[in-house]
């Protein structure tokens, strides 16, 4: 079965300052990547999703991820953070095999200083 | 256009009542899921459809848990006979096909 590991429990970083949460999924085949963030209140929203092709995506509101096969893994970057990115924010693995259930990280809550 | 909608918002019940939890879908979009998100963890899958079928329920946790979605539009996630455990957020997304789900606020559920 698939699963998906993010490290950081909690990051805060100043507004301006680079950005970048960690993934790691195992799964055996290669694996539909997505990165979802949810605001206070709201529903989770869809950053950006690997599928196939280039493993650099680029995603809404600046965002970017890197498909590492060999690293088994799929971090999310932003160069420069503003406060209203201050949210959590969640990896997910699709499985693929005629099933369209994500599995889903713990998430990572990132606090933004002005 | 309009996005996923769930109601109630917000559900308090009390130990073993029935729930019902409505998902109105993105207007034209084929496939519906259920996640289940528990406080400081990230969603939990419970069952999926497309159209009106039910392709998987493997993550139903136990049979007090249901799910329909009769004409292959509004879903309904049935818990009968709720527990204190059964507390968490429940989460919809629909798709057009495929991986890329949109999620709807979701529908607190607190069982006192």
């Amino acid at each position: 079965a698939q699963s998906v590991t993010q490290p950081d429990i909690h990051i805060t970083v100043s507004e301006g300052a680079s950005l970048e949460l960690r993934c790691n999924y195992s799964y055996g085949a290669t694996p539909y990547l997505f990165w979802y963030v949810q605001s206070p209140g709201q529903g989770l929203q869809l950053l950006l999703k690997y599928f196939s092709g280039d493993t650099l995506v680029q995603g809404i509101k600046g965002f970017e991820a890197e498909f590492k096969r060999s690293q088994s893994s799929f971090n999310l970057r932003k160069p420069s953070v503003h406060w209203s990115d201050a949210a959590e924010y969640f990896c997910a693995v699709g499985a693929g095999a005629g099933s369209y259930q994500l599995t889903f990280g713990k998430g990572t809550k990132l606090s933004v200083i002005p | 256009g309009a996005g996923v909608s769930q109601s109630p918002r917000y559900k308090v019940t009390k130990r073993g009542q029935d729930v019902a939890l409505r998902c109105d879908p993105i207007s034209g979009h084929v496939s519906l899921y259920w996640y289940r998100q528990a406080l400081g963890q990230g969603p939990e899958f419970l069952t999926y459809f497309n159209y009106e079928a039910q392709q998987d329920k493997s993550g139903l946790p136990n049979d007090r848990f249901s799910a329909e979605r009769p004409e292959g539009s509004i879903s309904t996630l049935t818990i009968q006979r709720t527990e204190q455990r059964d507390s968490a957020m429940y989460r919809c997304a629909s798709s057009l096909q495929g991986y890329e789900q949109y999620f709807g606020p979701g529908t607190r559920l607190t069982v006192t």
